[in-house]
């Protein structure tokens, strides 16, 4: 069974642009999970969704968006990017509540 | 609100040493809490999930705890290899939906 898959591996970008990232759960979850990893500030939640609906939102600006699709796949979307956005994105899925979380091996975005 | 923390941050031991990390949190109401494994710049890999009714999970290795009451769990790993080396997270599922919340890890370095 294939795990979870994130692209693009790595991206550098400038401030002041927007960046895309991909997740594809595992088949059959339906949940995905997004993180942000720097070395402050450890992992950080960004926002959960399910069924194609966002069910909750880390402490982030409105610059950080996502979405899923009827597929599960999601992606997130970060706008006019500041040099502080620069970080390992992490992408999580599973099946549902209580259910064991799997790691997609992330985005490493870094913002020049 | 939440709060995951590990001792120590760092860990370093000869081959073979049993050993035991070390996770505490500060609301005893949580779903679950799961171990993970994380080497230099790369994805989590989960290594347990506890669910909150049990106390303890074992996965070879690895035998993971759970004392909800006191906050506390921790894990052992036996017989430690040179390859156990890499950082550790623990992390709670608590009753703010299904995001994880995360401690800021051990480092762990086996020596041979």
């Amino acid at each position: 069974k294939a795990g979870v898959t994130q692209t693009p591996r790595y991206l550098i970008k400038t401030r002041g642009q927007q960046v895309t990232l991909s997740c594809s759960p595992i088949s059959g979850h339906r949940s995905v999970s997004w993180y942000q990893q720097t070395p402050g500030q450890g992992l950080q939640f960004l926002f959960e969704y399910f069924s194609e609906t966002q069910r909750n939102k880390g402490n982030f600006p409105g610059r950080f968006s996502g979405r899923q699709f009827s597929n599960s796949r999601s992606e997130m979307n970060v706008s006019t990017l500041e040099l502080g956005d620069s970080a390992l994105y992490l992408c999580a899925s599973k099946k549902g509540d209580n259910n064991e979380q799997f790691f997609g091996p992330g985005t490493r975005l870094t913002v020049l | 609100k939440q709060e995951v923390t590990q001792i120590p941050a760092a860990l370093s031991v000869p081959e073979g040493e049993n050993l035991v990390l070390n996770c505490s949190f500060t609301d005893s109401a949580i779903y679950n809490l799961q171990w993970f494994r994380q080497d230099p710049g790369k994805g989590l890999t989960s290594l347990l999930l506890i669910q909150s009714s049990q106390r303890e999970q074992t996965s070879g290795r690895l035998n993971a705890s759970l004392d909800k009451s006191s906050g506390r769990s921790t894990l052992y790993i036996a017989a430690s290899q040179p390859g156990d080396s890499a950082t550790y997270l623990c992390a709670v599922v608590g009753n703010q939906g299904g995001k994880l919340i995360f401690g800021q890890g051990t480092e762990l370095s086996v020596k041979p």
